[in-house]
């Protein structure tokens, strides 16, 4: 697709569960983020993915969540004993490469429900 | 560091006013400055952004904004709203380009 593409859509789980949030990003571009976004709160950058370079997890709450990128395109987000507070939609972005516009594109999201 | 902080987590306009929606930045150096748009059960898109240059940016849809280093902020305007208007927006700054911190965001209301 031309889009950034999240999957799934939707995902409710039950306290304690682990779950997987993938992202397909626009093909070429270089650069992927993930963020969180809950009620009230806006956007909360979680990790972010450059080329072949060590990602930027500074955003990270919490050891439960992961994120990998693998062969430099598709990125899966990763919480481990999901806790209520995990409830949020996980917005994927991507960049393309070049000069640093900062534009960033982003997908619908996947809406997290933690019971 | 860098933050944004958008004045008002709700605004309400009539369908033909002028949209004023407010954003004020903090950045230790000359910052690159966002406005995004998220439509209802939609993913975000760039309305306008500023980089260097002219400080009055034009974006899509009849929005714009104007980067005043003095004051450090970057509101948005919109001349007429209309119904589409809708949304949420969202102001977000970063001092590279890539690292991009968000507001939490202003829902829109238009009313007819």
């Amino acid at each position: 697709g031309a889009g950034v593409s999240q999957s799934p859509s939707n995902k409710v789980t039950e306290k304690g569960k682990d779950v997987e949030l993938r992202c397909d990003p626009i093909s070429g571009h270089t650069a992927l983020y993930w963020y969180r976004q809950s009620l009230g709160q806006g956007l909360e950058f979680l990790i972010y993915f450059q080329g072949n370079s060590a990602p930027d997890k500074s955003g990270l709450p919490s050891d439960r969540f992961s994120a990998e990128r693998t062969g430099g395109s598709v990125s899966t987000l990763t919480i481990q004993r999901t806790q209520q507070e995990d409830s949020a939609v996980y917005l994927c972005a991507s960049r393309p490469p070049g000069p640093n516009t900062g534009e960033l594109f982003f997908g619908e999201g996947s809406r997290l429900t933690v019971l | 560091a860098q933050s944004v902080t958008q004045l008002g987590s709700h605004v309400s306009v009539s369908e033909g006013a002028l949209v004023l929606l407010r954003c004020n930045y903090s950045s230790s150096v000359p910052p690159y400055l966002f406005w995004y748009v998220q439509y209802p059960n939609q993913g975000l898109q760039l309305l306008l952004k500023y980089t260097t240059g002219a400080t009055l940016v034009k974006g899509i849809n009849g929005f714009e904004a104007e980067f005043k280093k003095s004051e450090t902020s970057f509101h948005l305007t919109k001349p007429s709203a209309h119904m589409s208007d809708a949304a949420e927006y969202f102001c977000a700054v970063s001092e590279t380009g890539y690292a991009l911190n968000f507001g939490k965001g202003t829902s829109l209301l238009v009313t007819p």
